[in-house]
């Protein structure tokens, strides 16, 4: 049982570049969501998944795209990456509605140069 | 507008003392409280949490203490351990339609336990 689980752990973009964050969990989980960590900004949510076949916009979503490919995986695509999105990206999963823990990935360390 | 404040950047205390970590929230909607630990280059892990109907929890040495008519909640770790350094996140569930789901985080506070 890995739980959630994040590829890659780190990656360094040029600006303009594309590229696309994966996340995937063996819960069994309902909802999934993709934050931001930023020095002093806490955790921003840029967008989540309730459940299979849905997404919805978070705090944060500009510059961003989701797709929930299955129960198991959300991945987050960056089409063209800026210096201002250099963070720290984390996934995570809920089991859903009457389920409110958020179980999180390791995280991966995303620098736009 | 932030609805869940960490106001405590950072906190220090003695190894086998008390730390209080706290944590305001303005949403009076927010019905369900979540304290996350997080390590470097590790990932947030989930603490301990409270609903509204209940003004405290307890796990070991772990408890959350919650007054809605203060819109405030605290995390006391009793007795402190050097492991038990790390960010602390409070975090906050409303109840109404599509937010359901989803978490809003305070900024965090970093707790330093010294040996």
């Amino acid at each position: 049982n890995a739980g959630v689980t994040q590829t890659p752990k780190f990656q360094v973009l040029k600006t303009g570049q594309s590229m696309t964050l994966q996340c995937a969990q063996d819960m069994n989980h309902n909802s999934m969501y993709w934050y931001r960590q930023d020095p002093g900004m806490g955790l921003r949510l840029i967008y989540y998944s309730a459940s299979e076949g849905t997404t919805d916009k978070g705090e944060v979503p500009n510059g961003y795209n989701v797709s929930r490919l299955n129960k198991r995986e959300f991945s987050l695509r960056l089409e063209s990456a800026a210096p201002s999105q250099t963070s720290v990206y984390f996934c995570a999963s809920s089991g859903g509605y009457g389920s409110y823990e958020q179980y999180f990935g390791p995280g991966t360390r995303l620098t736009v140069t | 507008d932030q609805q869940v404040k960490q106001n405590s950047p950072s906190l220090s205390v003695q190894e086998g003392r008390i730390s209080i970590l706290n944590c305001d929230y303005t949403n009076s909607m927010f019905d369900y409280f979540l304290w996350y630990k997080k390590y470097p280059a590790e990932g947030p892990t989930f603490l301990i949490s409270i609903s509204s109907i209940k003004d405290k929890n307890e796990d070991g040495r772990f408890t959350v203490f919650l007054n809605k008519s203060a819109k405030h909640l605290s995390l006391h770790i009793v007795p402190s351990q050097p492991g038990d350094s790390a960010v602390y996140f409070c975090a906050a569930r409303g109840n109404s339609g599509g937010s359901n789901y989803k978490l809003t985080f305070g900024k965090g506070t970093l707790l330093t336990v010294n040996p």
